[in-house]
């Protein structure tokens, strides 16, 4: 299994632009979860799927955060517009539900966004 | 929600036992531990979880105390690439769409 998968690992854009951020989950996992991580606020949970429903987006900082997962196998964080302070890891996470209900998160790369 | 206390550093020597402590007072009767750690400039990586009893795996060793306010992370040999942050993480709600809260945790040093 390749794990996974975010796209761009790297993005620059200056300020005002729209940002797509991509993830694909592993294959057969029910959970899909997005995150942020800064030097000062750490590693923020921004909003997570069930079976490509939102469940809680509590964690979206503002209105200019938007996520969607049309399907199991693909998920989308999307920033308009974007601002410097918007720079930072993003984080796409999925996991199985094991049978008690415990289970594991699997992280991708990450993308190092950076909005001049 | 149960929260987790982690010494901010910690150093160990190579090829020696690294032993993580993480303080969850408050944790409920049906909440896990789970443990992940992150390499730097890589994503968290998941190393271990459990209720109530001790667990090893390829990885690590997890040891909870008998009235659960607390573990233990221990890394048996660690190598230098044992160096990372290392997260002590109980679950939080009361349903099964649980989220998985990340705190500051413990940067693990391993020296040669």
């Amino acid at each position: 299994d390749a794990g996974v998968i975010q796209s761009p690992r790297h993005e620059v854009t200056e300020m005002g632009q729209e940002v797509t951020l991509r993830c694909k989950p592993i294959s057969g996992h029910d959970y899909l979860f997005w995150y942020r991580q800064t030097m000062m606020r750490g590693l923020e949970l921004l909003i997570y799927f069930n079976n490509n429903v939102p469940i809680d987006d509590s964690g979206m900082p503002e209105d200019r955060f938007s996520a969607k997962m049309p399907n199991a196998s693909f998920s989308t964080l999307k920033i308009q517009p974007s601002e410097p302070r918007d720079s930072a890891v993003y984080f796409c996470a999925s996991s199985p539900i094991g049978g008690t209900g415990a289970y594991e998160q699997y992280f991708g790369p990450g993308t190092r966004l950076t909005v001049t | 929600d149960a929260k987790t206390t982690q010494p901010p550093s910690m150093d160990c020597a190579e090829g020696r036992a690294a032993n993580l402590p993480c303080n969850h007072s408050t944790i409920s009767g049906n909440e896990y531990v789970y443990w992940y750690r992150q390499i730097h400039s890589q994503g968290p990586q998941y190393i271990i979880h459990g209720l109530k009893n001790n667990e090893t795996n390829e990885m690590a060793s997890l040891i909870i105390t008998e009235d659960r306010k607390s573990s233990t992370l221990i890394l048996p040999h660690a190598t230098l690439r044992d160096t990372a942050v290392y997260y002590c993480i109980v679950r939080v709600g009361k349903t099964s769409y649980d989220k998985v809260i990340f705190g500051p945790g413990t940067s693990l040093s391993v020296i040669p």
